[in-house]
């Protein structure tokens, strides 16, 4: 058990580029999740995959952002035409069901917007 | 839908004193609730859950909560603090079957001084 890994830990982008996280989630988790957490706030739900399907997305989740688990393993969450506001950590978590309820938590990807 | 406040936003504790983070939940059916701790730049790390039984839950390194369904608290203690607890310590809650997903509090930051 490796546990859940984001990359990139960091990243530091202009207004308007386009960014991609990737998440891979421990390796028997079927069910994946995006979080966003700003500065003093704890993590907001933006989306989860139960395998490859999304069952459930945030209205916090714009049309900018777009989340994907192709083969039911690791996920990607892009975000198009980044905005200041976009600047958060973006946590991925997964957990296995029949759910417990534990989520897992990989330890982030940082995003700053310039 | 179920959310939780997490009644103080920041606690300073004198080391080896006992502390309490108090959190209160909504929800219009049974909950799961959790306690979750993150370190300085690491990812959420879980204390302790709450699913049936037993209302007195013991979690990692010390730490209990209580589950009052009357006062609708998942109130967080511990006896005897370290330093090293210094931490930001979120409460979150996951509705019934069919609800995947943990809503989190704001957050509570735990700071102990020798």
């Amino acid at each position: 058990d490796t546990g859940v890994s984001q990359d990139p830990r960091h990243k530091i982008t202009k207004r308007g580029q386009n960014v991609t996280f990737r998440c891979d989630p421990i390796s028997e988790h079927n069910r994946l999740y995006w979080y966003r957490q700003t500065l003093g706030q704890g993590p907001e739900f933006l989306t989860y995959f139960q395998n490859e399907a999304q069952l459930e997305k945030s209205r916090l989740l714009s049309d900018r952002f777009s989340a994907e688990r192709p083969k039911g393993s690791f996920s990607t969450l892009e975000i198009q035409r980044t905005e200041q506001g976009d600047s958060a950590m973006y946590l991925c978590a997964s957990s296995l069901i029949p759910v417990t309820g534990e989520l897992f938590f990989g330890e982030g990807s940082r995003l700053t917007v310039l | 839908a179920q959310s939780v406040t997490q009644l103080d936003s920041q606690v300073p504790v004198f080391e080896e004193a006992p502390v309490e983070l108090r959190c209160n939940y909504s929800s219009s059916v049974s909950v799961y609730l959790f306690w979750y701790v993150q370190y300085p730049n690491q990812g959420l790390q879980l204390l302790l859950k709450y699913l049936s039984g037993s209302t007195l839950v013991k979690g990692i390194n010390g730490f209990e909560a209580e589950f009052n369904k009357s006062q609708t608290s998942f109130h967080l203690r511990k006896p005897s603090v370290h330093i090293s607890d210094t931490a930001e310590y979120f409460c979150a809650v996951r509705g019934g079957d069919g609800d995947y997903k943990l809503s989190f509090g704001a957050g509570t930051t735990v700071t102990v001084r020798a």
